[in-house]
């Protein structure tokens, strides 16, 4: 079945840094992007999201990024701080769909050094 | 406004018991969501729930699995008969009534481990 992955599964970089995290998809029927944040032993926690009508969101040191013609999707994080360690996941809501039926990739690890 | 709980956060089960996990949403919400979380890996869908209606369960096992979302009190997710493939983290999501998928919140989840 169609489905979302992520590039890499692995980041360390430098407190201050940018960090740019990539996800691949494969449904184009997808409307909706979500990026999420998950701590060791918590629940996902929503970043930003983009429709499928737009290419670019920024929110508070973030910015996500949509390329309908490839099918990529990138979070940008400013300023990476120690905090913003954990595991990102990409999701796609299922665009034939009125609710909130995500598909999720696999996630990658943010590592970020003082 | 307390957030998504979910009890109990950690549950041990042998092989052949059953597991009940229950998620209490956000006040005001009627959407319920269940996924599952095996190791290394992204969250998988399972079932959406809205009082007392299941509307997808295409994510569910066919067997030994089973979702409810009274009229009252929280949603259960049932595991019967647990196997050690059963072992994951499963989070519910709960979102209100008329809003997009961004609007869903994540519970703590429940690390589930079959001996």
């Amino acid at each position: 079945g169609e489905s979302v992955g992520l590039h890499l599964p692995t980041l360390s970089v430098q407190e201050g840094d940018n960090s740019i995290i990539n996800c691949a998809y494969s449904n184009s029927a997808s409307d909706y992007f979500i990026w999420y944040k998950q701590e060791s032993g918590k629940g996902p926690q929503f970043i930003i999201d983009i429709r499928s009508n737009m290419d670019k969101r920024q929110g508070q040191r973030v910015t996500v990024l949509l390329n309908k013609t490839v099918k990529h999707l990138s979070l940008q994080i400013a300023a990476t701080q120690p905090g913003d360690s954990a595991v990102y996941f990409c999701a796609e809501k299922d665009g034939g769909t009125s609710y909130g039926k995500l598909t999720f990739g696999q996630g990658t690890i943010l590592t970020v050094h003082p | 406004n307390a957030g998504v709980m979910q009890n109990p956060r950690h549950l041990v089960r042998r092989r052949g018991q059953e597991a009940r996990l229950r998620c209490s949403p956000m006040k005001g919400h009627s959407h319920v969501y269940w996924y599952r979380q095996l190791p290394e890996e992204g969250l998988k869908f399972m079932v959406y729930l809205q009082k007392e209606n299941i509307i997808d369960e295409s994510g569910m096992p066919k067997e030994r699995f089973s979702a409810e979302f009274p009229k009252e009190g929280p949603s259960i997710l049932r595991i019967q008969q647990v196997v050690r493939g059963d072992s994951a983290a499963y989070f519910c999501a709960s979102s209100p009534p008329g809003t997009p998928a961004s609007e869903q919140f994540f519970g703590p989840g429940t690390r589930l481990t079959v001996l």
